[in-house]
């Protein structure tokens, strides 16, 4: 079965500060997608990136960046010089292996400090 | 806009009352899902359905249901047999295509005492 493990449950930094949100994931399939989401106090999802499991290249989108290496099966997100507004529960997620349903870790809260 | 709407925001019951949580898209979306969110749990994945009159259980599907007669719209119902129905629920869609991401809706607040 798949598995995505958020290990840090919560993360406090103050403004400015970078900060990674660790991810790591089990699955069998060869060809899998990878997703981070972002959950702001609002409640709603948003969603910030997807990885397919061919694509090891680094993103860096503004102030996000993320790390995917298959070696480790880890897909962490940086965030450089937070911001308060930053302070959200952040989700990574793995789709399943029939395709039609996402599996969620446990989520990281960000509190950013100004 | 285009996107998923999911009301009331906040819902309050009665303990052995069934509810009934709304979700409507307009994103013309086959694939449509409920989570449930606890603290500390993420989300979990109650029912889903990827085409209209059909739905499928998922993790925690034991005291909900769902219907599917329009594209748009996915309710779901908690039912008194649910035992530990206080959650927030948050409903989404998508293509219903690997690899294409889910859009949720804000989310529903259901307090039950």
């Amino acid at each position: 079965a798949q598995k995505v493990t958020q290990a840090q449950t919560e993360i406090s930094v103050v403004e400015k500060e970078d900060v990674t949100l660790d991810c790591v994931y089990e699955t069998r399939d060869t060809t899998y997608y990878l997703f981070w989401y972002k959950q702001p106090p609002s409640g709603e999802l948003v969603f910030l990136i997807r990885r397919n499991s061919f694509d090891e290249q680094n993103e860096i989108s503004g102030r996000y960046s993320w790390n995917f290496q298959k070696s480790t099966s880890s897909f962490n997100f940086t965030i450089t010089a937070s911001q308060v507004v930053d302070s959200a529960v952040y989700f990574c997620a793995l789709d399943e292996e029939d395709g039609n349903k996402l599996v969620f870790g446990a989520g990281t809260i960000l509190r950013v400090k100004s | 806009d285009g996107g998923i709407t999911q009301s009331p925001k906040y819902l309050f019951r009665k303990e052995g009352q069934n509810v009934t949580l709304s979700c409507e898209q307009n994103l013309n979306h086959d694939a449509m899902y409920w989570y449930r969110q606890d603290p500390g749990q993420g989300l979990r994945l109650i029912y889903y359905s990827q085409i209209v009159n059909d739905f499928q259980k998922g993790d925690i599907a034991e005291g909900y249901s769902v219907s599917r007669e329009k594209k748009e719209s996915f309710p779901l119902t908690v039912t008194s047999a649910q035992k530990n129905p206080t959650a927030f629920y948050l409903c989404s869609s998508s293509t219903g295509r690997r690899a294409y991401e889910q859009y949720f809706g804000p989310g529903t607040r259901l307090t039950v005492t």
